[in-house]
């Protein structure tokens, strides 16, 4: 079974929807990461979260919020989705206290398509 | 930004060659880390090298770090039509961005059979 997975893997919604995006986790990891990746710019951190209780804005934050429901769990959501949105978003996490490695694993990724 | 760029954008060659893929970046380290993303798919850990290290060697791959030019360079040797992905380098920050890594935009890999 993968590690970190992600649901839906592919979604077609229409502007002004809300959606939500999750991400589930085994490897027992504290940090979690959701980014976006657009064709020719690389990915782009949207929110983080170190711990349960712990949330932070990435550098495109605007227009998504997240929750995050356990420690193994990690909501992206979209409240009022908008076609520039339109983009591949991962979900990553990385295990905290490692010697300043950082080393992330990322799920499959979910396709999401704003008309 | 803090964002790495990796140069070239694209890169194509034929299986057996030596492909040279380079990174750049402008702040300061805690570490650089590569990434591998086949097509669509989610990025794949490579290898880590960090601030304090200048050469590192996994396989067939070989990373090294210049941290005076504020560059990094990974080297597949030998290379297989396998081997064909985008590759990100990946800045991992220090002091207030600890645990946060800045992707660049990646180079594309072709390797033909």
């Amino acid at each position: 079974d993968a590690d970190v997975t992600q649901t839906p893997r592919n979604r077609i919604t229409k502007t002004g929807k809300r959606i939500m995006l999750e991400c589930s986790q085994t490897k027992g990891h504290d940090r979690m990461y959701w980014y976006r990746q657009d064709p020719g710019l690389g990915l782009r951190l949207i929110y983080y979260s170190f711990d349960v209780k712990d949330i932070n804005k990435g550098e495109i934050s605007d227009g998504y919020s997240v929750s995050r429901q356990a420690q193994a769990k990690f909501s992206l959501s979209l409240e009022s989705a908008i076609p520039n949105q339109t983009a591949l978003y991962f979900c990553a996490t990385s295990e905290a206290g490692t010697g300043g490695t950082d080393t992330q694993y990322f799920g499959p990724g979910t396709r999401l398509t704003v008309l | 930004s803090q964002q790495g760029e990796e140069d070239p954008q694209a890169l194509s060659i034929q299986e057996g060659e030596n492909a040279t893929m380079n990174c750049s970046y402008k702040t300061s380290i805690n570490n650089l880390q590569w990434y591998r993303q086949n097509s669509g798919r989610g990025l794949v850990h490579l290898i880590l090298i960090r601030s304090n290290e200048r050469e590192k060697h996994s396989g067939r791959l070989r990373v090294t770090l210049d941290t005076s030019k504020k560059s990094s360079s990974l080297l597949i040797t030998a290379s297989r039509a396998a081997d064909t992905a985008s590759y990100f380098c990946a800045k991992g920050g220090r002091g207030s961005t600890l645990g946060r890594l800045y992707f660049g935009r990646g180079t594309q890999l072709t390797v033909w059979p």
